[in-house]
């Protein structure tokens, strides 16, 4: 299976700030690379998919990039709404498998 | 507007049998791969299985090989998971996700249902 390590697991940041998650791979998986916010007791929220490619309705200061096995989740600037947990999926091969996640705290 | 409604979770034994459904609204079910999702209260999440839209691929983490079985019923527009010889470690909120097109992630999730294995 393919792994995925996400760092930092926790990151503490205020209204405003610029925020970098960062994923590896244990090996490349080309583009398919998926970013999920999930708020607590909430299901998981698609924000970005193919790497850079922004889900309908997810606001602009949330960006992706990357390639091959090192990606990120880039907020431009934090807003209140976005302290949450954030995983990262790679779906190049079976099981589709999910980063460890970051939390995003006050 | 797409949705997903999961139902058929509850307490059950070690060694007993549960089956999830995930009843399903809004798009055309039959075109798109749909996976169960799983997530140990307060842990991350886990793809347990999945299955194309029409039922030619299906895959299932290794943890859950030979004890549950994906399916679906394109007719109802519902996916199911059947859930034999359950163990402690399964239990979790499992929800039922749509996928994108061309793989490229899960885009409508349902609410959830709990799967809670204990004696």
């Amino acid at each position: 299976d393919i792994q995925l390590t996400q760092s930092p697991s926790f990151l503490s940041a205020s209204v405003g700030d610029r925020v970098t998650i960062t994923c590896r791979a244990s090996q490349g998986i080309r583009n398919y690379l998926a970013w999920y916010q999930q708020q607590p007791e909430k299901a998981p929220k698609l924000l970005i998919y193919a790497t850079s490619t922004l889900q309908s309705g997810v606001p602009s200061r949330f960006s992706g990039s990357g390639s091959g096995t090192e990606f990120t989740l880039t907020i431009s600037s934090l807003q209140p709404e976005d302290f949450a947990t954030y995983y990262c999926q790679q779906l190049s091969s079976y099981p589709r498998t999910f980063g460890q996640g970051t939390t995003v705290e006050i | 507007e797409v949705q997903l409604v999961e139902s058929g979770g509850g307490l059950v034994q070690p060694g007993g049998s549960l089956r999830l459904s995930c009843t399903t609204s809004g798009f055309t079910f039959s075109s798109y791969t749909m996976t169960w999702v799983r997530q140990v209260p307060g842990q991350g999440l886990e793809s347990v299985s999945g299955i194309s839209g029409g039922a030619k691929t299906i895959y299932y983490t290794d943890s859950v090989r030979g004890r549950f079985t994906v399916s679906r019923d394109n007719s109802k527009n519902t996916l199911y998971l059947q859930m034999n010889s359950l163990r402690v470690e399964d239990t979790a909120v499992y929800y039922c996700a749509k996928g994108r097109p061309q793989d490229q992630g899960f885009d409508s999730w349902g609410q959830g249902t709990l799967v809670s294995v204990s004696s």
